[in-house]
């Protein structure tokens, strides 16, 4: 499958507790979106790499978020000290080079549940 | 910020009827893109508009792109059970900026 991957599909974690979540997008792909979904809403941007380079973030990360690309291939977003409201699914897509016309692919995403 | 407004919010309709939905927005966008996406899945793209007054057809689906650049719409055409899903409207002012999503048109159709 050369889609957008992400894992775990699914995580469940207590109140309080860090976790992690793995995006790794199309081959070749240099853009890479973080986006949060809550029930009934549409998606919202985190963040943006091109590259390794993190070049854009929203307000909605607060300090408790970071993400990462290391090597300007897979990313991670990890979320410390989750509290309830951190429950959504947490999507990421993929983007070739900018140029006119191109749309970026997503994942299945990531559904976090925080009990 | 930034905000899109898609209406209606619900529908609910029989197979074999057309549908139509839209979406606005207090600021213009150069690109509006239409996504579906089912139960715990990402969005799909369904259609890109790219140019004031465009309108485009993917299959039975047809978008237009707003003479004003404020506002699209989707249409589908003789429904089937697996257009049922949550449509979503989504805008973008450059192509280097990110995409803002409206909250989306939930569609159930009924067999």
């Amino acid at each position: 499958d050369t889609g957008v991957s992400q894992n775990p599909r699914h995580k469940i974690t207590k109140r309080g507790q860090n976790v992690t979540f793995r995006c790794d997008p199309i081959s070749e792909h240099n853009r890479l979106y973080w986006y949060r979904q809550t029930l009934g809403q549409g998606p919202e941007f985190l963040t943006y790499f091109q590259n390794e380079a993190q070049l854009e973030k929203s307000r909605l990360l607060s300090d408790r978020f970071s993400a990462e690309r290391p090597k300007g291939s897979f990313s991670t977003l990890e979320i410390q000290r989750t509290e309830q409201g951190d429950s959504a699914m947490y999507l990421c897509a993929s983007a070739p080079k900018v140029r006119e016309n191109t749309e970026a692919f997503f994942g299945q995403g990531t559904r976090l549940t925080v009990v | 910020g930034q905000q899109l407004n898609q209406s209606p919010q619900s529908m609910f309709i029989q197979e074999g009827e057309d549908v139509s939905m839209n979406c606005t927005s207090s600021s213009i966008f150069n690109t509006w893109l239409w996504y579906k996406q089912d139960p715990g899945e990402g969005p799909v793209l369904l259609i890109a508009l790219y140019k004031a007054g465009e309108l485009t057809s993917n299959g039975r689906l047809t978008a237009q792109f707003g003479i004003t650049r404020k506002d699209s719409f989707l249409n589908i055409s003789a429904s089937i059970p697996s257009d049922v899903g949550i449509y979503f409207c989504a805008g973008r002012k450059t192509s280097y900026d990110k995409v803002i999503f409206g909250p989306g048109t939930s569609l159930s159709v009924i067999p």
